[in-house]
């Protein structure tokens, strides 16, 4: 969607390095919500972030909402084979004042070499 | 919980048959969702439903697509005809409507393939 931009659009890192994945909105967001898929599978639920920006963490990952930029960061420290994957952002209620309907970003390909 | 069911898992048809794909969505969730990932146009959604009425189906790409929730646990996704350009994944998920938005848990996914 044009609506939400990611980048990179594909990562290569070595296994125990830090690294970030940013999801940019055109309009406003009400929500974001960070997915991760791997291939073939359907998309697993990483964490959300809400309006009035926020920044949460979950075992190595931590993701932050930037209000202001429009923009969400996904932090992977000290990077293992486990993360590799597809991640995905989702904004919910773009360009609105509550939630509505939440429009995916393109993902970016994370590869982690051992 | 035994999470969102997609039935089946992968399909492969041939051009002008119709096709239909079904979801389980996790118990008490009252929202359900459609969606469509391809490589050229990623993840969009197609339609959903909020306690079983469409609420959004501005994502169907055509009037050969077709979505019912006839009841709260289940679901059916229609092509009738199917095109080869209709090969894709669907996904289905559902969430909890709430205050803090919705969360989504999606399915595995049923991958189609149209010849």
């Amino acid at each position: 969607s044009q609506e939400l931009e990611q980048s990179p659009q594909s990562l290569i890192v070595q296994e125990g390095k830090n690294l970030t994945i940013n999801c940019t909105s055109s309009k406003t967001l009400y929500g974001l919500y960070w997915y991760k898929q791997k291939y073939g599978e359907g998309l697993i639920f990483l964490m959300m972030l809400q309006k009035g920006g926020e920044e949460k963490s979950h075992e190595k990952i931590t993701a932050k909402l930037d209000e202001k930029k429009q923009q969400s960061s996904l932090h992977i420290t000290a990077s293992q084979p486990s993360h590799a994957g597809i991640y995905l952002c989702g904004a919910d209620g773009i360009g609105k004042t509550s939630y509505d309907k939440v429009i995916f970003g393109p993902g970016t390909s994370l590869s982690v070499i051992p | 919980d035994a999470g969102v069911i997609q039935s089946p898992r992968h399909e492969v048809t041939e051009m002008g048959q119709e096709v239909t794909l079904r979801c389980k969505p996790i118990s008490g969730h009252n929202s359900l969702f459609w969606y469509r990932q391809t490589m050229m146009r990623g993840l969009e959604l197609l339609i959903y439903f909020n306690n079983n009425v469409p609420i959004d189906d501005s994502g169907m790409p055509e009037d050969r697509f077709s979505a019912k929730m006839p009841n709260a646990s289940f679901s059916t996704l229609k092509i009738q005809p199917s095109e080869p350009r209709d090969s894709a994944v669907y996904f289905c998920a559902s969430s909890s409507t709430g205050l803090a938005g919705m969360t989504q848990y999606f399915g595995p996914g049923t991958r189609l393939t149209v010849l």
